[in-house]
């Protein structure tokens, strides 16, 4: 059962141009999602998070935006940068389950000088 | 601060025999888990720690794979015998354990190749 989705294989930005990267979920339990970006032959690095109770947040060029009507959350990169390009994997989690965490399949990001 | 370790990077074997992963987490960190990561997905659950106990290994094929963490620190994942399927990226990651809003941080995985 893939409770955590994300569509969209591959995405190609234009540096400084903004890029968006979208999930969605269908366990209405969880209460947590995160975003992690993945380079080659590297370990996912955590890059945000937001808690259910939250429906933005904010890191510097990164900001999630969480509908939890929809059932979906979405990572906004301004202005994007060519080293952005890696994979970008959103996670989310139920903490009255153990805060167990459920991946989805990765969106490839190319962003192009 | 020290991230999750893994090792090896990298293990070729043929299949039926039996491989050995390790993995430290970040000093502290009460929760450890392990992932396998099959190309073009995203990494599935094998196995989740609380300290030295088990929390989730409901995706675990038990027939053939097992793991331990003794003294509730380093953990050893095992696959025996392994068969082509296996192969992936097995990734240990970490957590405080508190049950608060804590991310998990991901060592750099051991590339397991079946021949």
């Amino acid at each position: 059962d893939q409770q955590v989705k994300q569509n969209s294989p591959s995405l190609s930005v234009q540096e400084g141009r903004i890029s968006i990267l979208n999930c969605d979920y269908t366990n209405s339990m969880f209460d947590y999602f995160l975003w992690y970006k993945k380079y080659p032959a590297e370990g996912p690095t955590f890059l945000i998070s937001i808690s259910s109770i939250k429906d933005k947040n904010e890191d510097g060029r990164f900001t999630v935006f969480l509908n939890k009507s929809a059932k979906h959350l979405s990572l906004h990169i301004v202005p994007s940068q060519p080293g952005d390009s890696a994979v970008y994997f959103c996670a989310a989690s139920d903490r009255n389950n153990f805060n167990k965490f459920y991946f989805g399949s990765g969106t490839k990001l190319n962003v192009k000088p | 601060e020290a991230g999750v370790a893994q090792s090896p990077r990298y293990k070729i074997i043929e299949k039926r025999q039996s491989v050995a992963f390790w993995c430290n987490p970040i000093s502290g960190h009460a929760t450890l888990y392990w992932y396998q990561q099959i190309l073009g997905q995203g990494p599935k659950l094998l196995i989740q720690f609380q300290n030295n106990g088990v929390v989730d290994d409901s995706q675990l094929p038990k027939d053939r794979f097992s793991a331990e963490r003794l003294k509730g620190v380093d953990s050893t994942l095992k696959i025996q015998p392994a068969k082509l399927e296996d192969s992936a990226v097995y990734l240990c990651a970490s957590s405080l354990g508190r049950g608060g809003l804590e991310p998990q941080h991901f060592g750099d995985g051991t590339r397991l190749s079946i021949l």
